[in-house]
């Protein structure tokens, strides 16, 4: 069984506001990846890292930022959260089955920025 | 025209039933095609994965991967309530899972 774990599941915050969306896993995994997920469109990665300290942006772009300072733990942030950052974030790792395409997701955190 | 196009249903079916699940894909460059499953308020997991042609099959589910026709299904059989989930498909270029494309998901609702 997966393990890798998101919080908050939910957050409702206004306009303005810092928000900081943890994620860690205990699989040991290299590869972590944040993806967003919006009703009738498809999940679009945001933020992906190799390792500690390197990341880089995703296919769509997100004005959030993240950090890779521990191999387990790799947290999103968005300094200043608008009405259009409303959304489901899911993140995910992959490991040695990487070329499979397995990737493990927690169970989101669907924010809503008011 | 997107890359990967999933009709999202809603799909409802009766227990017990046969449900095709499918996709169409636009790049003949896929060589690794997933199928995940994601129940309401969860994460995806990783249902089957295929590499290039062929079918593969776990239990009650099967993966088929036409590459000559970019058309990729998924076929459960005797389906059951605990099926009632949203099913993606994806796929990758080169088996990494940085290019992954997905498609949009196709809801299914399997009656009792």
């Amino acid at each position: 069984e997966a393990d890798i774990y998101q919080t908050p599941r939910y957050l409702v915050i206004g306009t303005g506001k810092k928000i900081t969306l943890e994620c860690s896993q205990t699989m040991g995994h290299d590869k972590m990846y944040w993806y967003q997920q919006d009703p009738g469109m498809e999940l679009h990665l945001i933020h992906y890292s190799y390792g500690v300290n390197s990341t880089e942006k995703g296919d769509l772009s997100s004005e959030s930022t993240v950090s890779r300072i521990r191999t387990e733990h790799f947290p999103l942030t968005l300094e200043s959260a608008r009405p259009s950052h409303t959304s489901q974030y899911l993140c995910a790792s992959s490991g040695p089955r990487d070329h499979t395409g397995e990737l493990f997701f927690g169970e989101g955190s669907r924010l809503t920025v008011l | 025209q997107k890359e990967v196009e999933q009709d999202p249903g809603p799909l409802s079916v009766p227990e017990g039933a046969i449900v095709s699940l499918n996709c169409t894909y636009s790049n003949s460059a896929f060589q690794y095609f997933m199928w995940y499953r994601q129940y309401s308020r969860k994460g995806p997991e990783l249902l089957m994965y295929t590499y290039s042609s062929g079918n593969k099959e776990d239990g009650r589910f099967t993966a088929q991967v036409d590459k000559s026709s970019k058309y990729i299904s998924l076929f459960i059989r005797d389906s059951q309530p605990s099926d009632s989930a949203t099913y993606l498909c994806a796929m990758s270029y080169a088996g990494n899972n940085r290019k992954l494309i997905w498609g949009l998901g196709t809801s299914l609702a399997v009656n009792p």
